[in-house]
């Protein structure tokens, strides 16, 4: 059971846009940053978004983060076949004095 | 270019020990802190541990306490991960990553991960 709460999956067409959603507490998301993170088969995982909202060089601004409340969500516009991948949010939690990350959410793009 | 190679996973028994490694380059390794995050089959991330740049202290996820110990070398830029006492539910692919803490705490470079499998 992940500490933070992502759907299991989405789906979208080709050219199309999807959000993904991560839902959390105060004792996390609420207080603090919230980061994403793509994994690819076979590969080191990547950051896409980091401090909420900002996205590392190289990171195509077709990536986005926001976050309000206890609750961030990544959203991805002009979906290509390549970001077919597992997602995960990511943030300190002050309570459990942990790192948490959500379950990850699986993006197909049909 | 920021580069981090783990090693050293592979099949170990209930019970057994085995030592993971990290090697980093691209960058000053001994200013940041590192991280060690699994993620088990079908299952999502979960940080581990993480260990400060000088090396003096350490935070580990309550499942592994007392179990698993992550070291550094600065002098030959490697991460450890030495891990006793292993259980099957510490199954995973294990990933070494690099922690940035300026503002929030995020891993932005990861390596590409080793598996390990506790199976009798």
């Amino acid at each position: 059971q992940s500490v933070l709460t992502q759907p299991p999956s989405v789906s979208a067409a080709p050219g199309q846009k999807v959000t993904i959603s991560c839902s959390g507490s105060s004792s996390n998301i609420g207080n603090n940053y919230v980061s994403w993170y793509q994994l690819l088969p076979g590969t080191a995982p990547k950051l896409l978004i980091y401090d909420n909202n900002k996205r590392p060089s190289g990171i195509p601004d077709r990536f986005s983060g926001s976050k309000s409340g206890t609750s961030a969500t990544l959203g991805i516009t002009g979906l290509q076949t390549g970001d077919e991948a597992d997602y995960f949010c990511g943030a300190w939690d002050s309570g459990l004095s942990v790192v948490a990350f959500g379950g990850g959410t699986k993006l197909t793009v049909l | 270019e920021v580069q981090l190679v783990e090693s050293g996973g592979g099949l170990v028994q209930p019970g057994g020990s085995l030592r993971l490694s990290c090697a980093a380059s691209g960058f000053t390794f001994s200013i940041f802190w590192m991280s060690w995050v699994r993620r088990a089959p079908g299952k999502g991330l979960e940080w581990v541990a993480n260990i400060e740049g000088d090396g003096s202290k350490q935070y580990y996820v309550d499942s592994v306490k007392g179990r698993f110990t992550i070291s550094r070398d600065n002098a030959k830029n490697s991460l450890y991960l030495q891990m006793n006492s292993l259980r099957a539910e510490d199954t995973a692919v294990y990933y070494c990553a690099r922690v940035r803490k300026e503002s929030g705490s995020y891993r932005d470079y990861w390596g590409q991960g080793t598996l390990v499998t506790v199976s009798s």
